[in-house]
């Protein structure tokens, strides 16, 4: 699976957007690009996929590049509950999906 | 329950002691994964059960890590005299199927926190 590098931290003002990138240079041309969030104390859960063309569902938006070397994950208006650590994770159809260490979302009131 | 059910939530335990940690999948989800996370780091991959083949025990750290799925359903991750190090939370998730459609969703527990003092 591809490497991914993401932003350790960022910060955002409540109600506003917040662009989170992550860049997956070494991705192939078969890997899918998954967004998962971990909230404090839980468990992961799934946010957003896709492969080549933008996706947008009820809980974000992805923009991923011509080249799809990097990716951006797109939330619309933050709120507090918005607050966790973001993982990208390029996979390529194995279960071994490696999480990486994310970017942590502070989001102020 | 509607979602990946893990027990005990918490569990504290002395060095040198055997813990058992209990995952219940989705209702239907034939792959079952175990990861560990450490207090501020990513996740580590451990286990993977898909249906009735055989496990892919390739993360687990040591001999001392086991698991096994019974029936295709409850799975229990069994960790033998506990070393400090062994303290993190340990996560089950499953999904529908096996995820090499690179599309398929895993749905993840809220986790069991082990403590090893």
């Amino acid at each position: 699976d591809a490497k991914t590098t993401q932003p350790n931290s960022m910060e955002s003002n409540e109600e506003e957007p917040v662009h989170l990138p992550c860049n997956h240079s070494t991705i192939s041309g078969t890997d899918y690009i998954h967004w998962y969030r971990q909230l404090p104390s839980q468990g992961p859960e799934y946010v957003i996929h896709g492969l080549t063309s933008n996706v947008n569902n009820r809980m974000a938006s992805l923009a991923i590049a011509e080249d799809r070397k990097s990716s951006t994950l797109i939330l619309h208006r933050a709120t507090l509950r918005d607050a966790a650590v973001y993982y990208c994770i390029p996979n390529s159809g194995t279960y071994k999906y490696i999480f990486g260490t994310g970017t942590r979302l502070k989001v102020l009131a | 329950g509607a979602g990946v059910s893990q027990s005990p939530s918490n569990k504290v335990t002395e060095k040198g002691k055997d813990v058992e940690l209990r995952c219940d999948p989705i209702s239907g989800h034939t792959a079952l994964y175990w990861y560990r996370q450490s207090l501020g780091q990513g996740l580590e991959f451990l286990i993977y059960f898909q249906g009735n083949s055989a496990p892919d025990k390739s993360g687990l750290p040591s001999d001392r890590f086991s698991a096994e799925r019974t029936g295709g359903s409850v799975s229990t991750l069994t960790i033998q005299r506990t070393q400090q190090e062994d303290s993190a939370v340990y996560l089950c998730a499953s999904s529908p199927v096996g995820t090499r459609s690179s599309g398929n969703t895993i749905y993840f527990g809220e986790g069991s926190w082990l403590t090893v003092v």
